[in-house]
């Protein structure tokens, strides 16, 4: 079974400074892990996901995350905040099949002027 | 490329009521999830379709709850005698190829249940 455990259900950051929003995992198989952004009245979008290979995987909008076996952990970070990142991010993940993605309860990230 | 759809974005509706919600999934994909998402949760899986074949239903789904995919484009979720508890925002996410693709979100119908 899989399960997703996201640490802080609210961060606040200041622009420019650095983002980081935690996620640990439980897999009982090798686990494919996501990172999705959820903005006011919108559906779900995908920043990254790593699957297999390199464990530090570049997103879009200037995100990355580390797949850290020995921690369990996909930490989301991204070196300078913006305005534009307030949103809610979710964890996810799912055993290779992919059809019974797992998400965590959510983080969302406010971002100060 | 027009994006996962789903309508309506927002239903009101009695409990004891049946309520009916659509979505219209990125075409060519073959894929099509059902998610309830409840305020302050992620989504939760419900179940999956293959083409129009229903592969995996979430202990989630009650009895009352009722998932069609007839043509293998369009998906259908339907609530019969609603409860309070149903009350949520249902996902569709939609995705092509094997396990590993992404999935694609809509933006959700919200579902109250007074």
């Amino acid at each position: 079974a899989q399960s997703v455990t996201q640490l802080g259900s609210h961060v606040s950051v200041s622009e420019g400074a650095l983002v980081l929003l935690r996620c640990n995992y439980s897999s009982s198989v090798p686990p494919y892990l996501f990172w999705y952004v959820q903005y006011p009245n919108q559906g779900l979008q995908l920043l990254l996901k790593y699957t297999t290979g390199a464990t530090l995987v570049k997103g879009i909008n200037g995100f990355e995350a580390e797949f850290k076996k020995s921690e369990t952990s996909f930490h989301l970070t991204k070196p300078s905040a913006h305005m534009s990142d307030a949103a809610e991010y979710f964890c996810a993940v799912s055993p290779d099949n992919n059809n019974d993605m797992r998400f965590g309860a959510g983080t969302r990230l406010t971002v100060k002027p | 490329d027009t994006g996962v759809s789903q309508n309506p974005r927002h239903k009101i509706t009695k409990r004891g009521q049946n309520v009916t919600f659509r979505c219209d999934p990125i075409s060519e994909h073959n894929r099509l999830y059902w998610y309830r998402q409840t305020l302050g949760q992620g989504p939760e899986f419900l179940t999956y379709f293959q083409n129009e074949a229903q592969l995996e239903k979430s202990r989630l789904l009650s009895d009352r709850f009722s998932a069609e995919r007839p043509k293998g484009s369009f998906s259908t979720l339907e609530i019969q005698r609603t409860e309070q508890g149903d009350s949520a925002m249902y996902l569709c996410a939609s995705g092509q190829g094997s396990g590993t693709d992404t999935q694609y979100f809509g933006p959700g119908t919200r579902l109250t249940v007074l």
